[in-house]
């Protein structure tokens, strides 16, 4: 099973960019790579998901290298309102051995 | 599309007592996971139910448990509640394909006093 280790806290300033990278060692060939964001008090909500390579969606890309053991999540130009805590999980949702991997969340806070 | 509904939102229940969350997922999704969240915690997999089946469990105690419906629509009890059993729970539904595209209600928040 992989296991995810990711920072568990951030700071920013508003319209910087920030980088919030995921390990995951142990990652299997059939595993994908999605990230959550969540505000306080609400369920986790879908950012982007990656295979390989890079992804990039209106609110984030996802830099995944060749061996895929590590991922970067990118917010350009953050403002207040991601201020939030960001998971990666890791996993494969298929099939009757479908794991799926948590990291422990990392806190983001955007400073003015 | 309607998203995952969880019912209800917030309630209160004593020591002792035991209780049941309710969780309807997005319509066509047929896997239902519940989460455990307590407070700068992260989140914590108790089960996930596909096709009115268990298929993965987490490591919780029995008291926890859970149940879905044909229409996929999902419960889960908590019985003899303690005071540590005080958190958000949160359901959430996928499709179950490779990808891990899984949506979350907004969670019921239970305080056990």
């Amino acid at each position: 099973l992989a296991k995810i280790t990711q920072p568990i806290s951030m700071d920013s300033y508003e319209g910087q960019e920030v980088n919030i990278t995921c390990s995951h060692n142990n990652i299997a060939t059939n595993d994908y790579i999605t990230w959550y964001q969540q505000f306080p008090s609400q369920g986790p909500r879908f950012i982007i998901q990656g295979y390989k390579t890079k992804v990039t969606n209106e609110v984030a890309s996802l830099f995944i290298p060749a061996d895929r053991k590590s991922s970067t999540l990118s917010l350009p130009r953050v403002s207040l309102s991601d201020t939030a805590v960001y998971y990666c999980l890791v996993g494969d949702n298929a099939g009757n051995n479908r794991k799926l991997i948590w990291g422990l969340g990392t806190s983001l806070a955007v400073n003015p | 599309k309607a998203g995952v509904t969880q019912t209800p939102r917030y309630l209160i229940k004593t020591r002792g007592q035991q209780v049941t969350l309710s969780c309807s997922p997005i319509s066509g999704h047929r896997s239902v996971s519940w989460y455990q969240q307590t407070p700068g915690q992260g989140l914590q997999f108790l089960f996930e139910y596909f096709s009115e089946t268990q298929r993965n469990k987490g490591n919780f105690p029995g008291r926890f448990s859970g149940r879905q419906f044909s229409n996929s629509r999902s419960e889960m009890n908590v019985s003899t509640l303690e005071l540590g059993d005080s958190a958000l729970y949160l359901c959430a539904s996928s499709s179950r394909g490779p990808l891990n595209t899984i949506y979350f209600g907004e969670g019921s928040w239970l305080t056990v006093v």
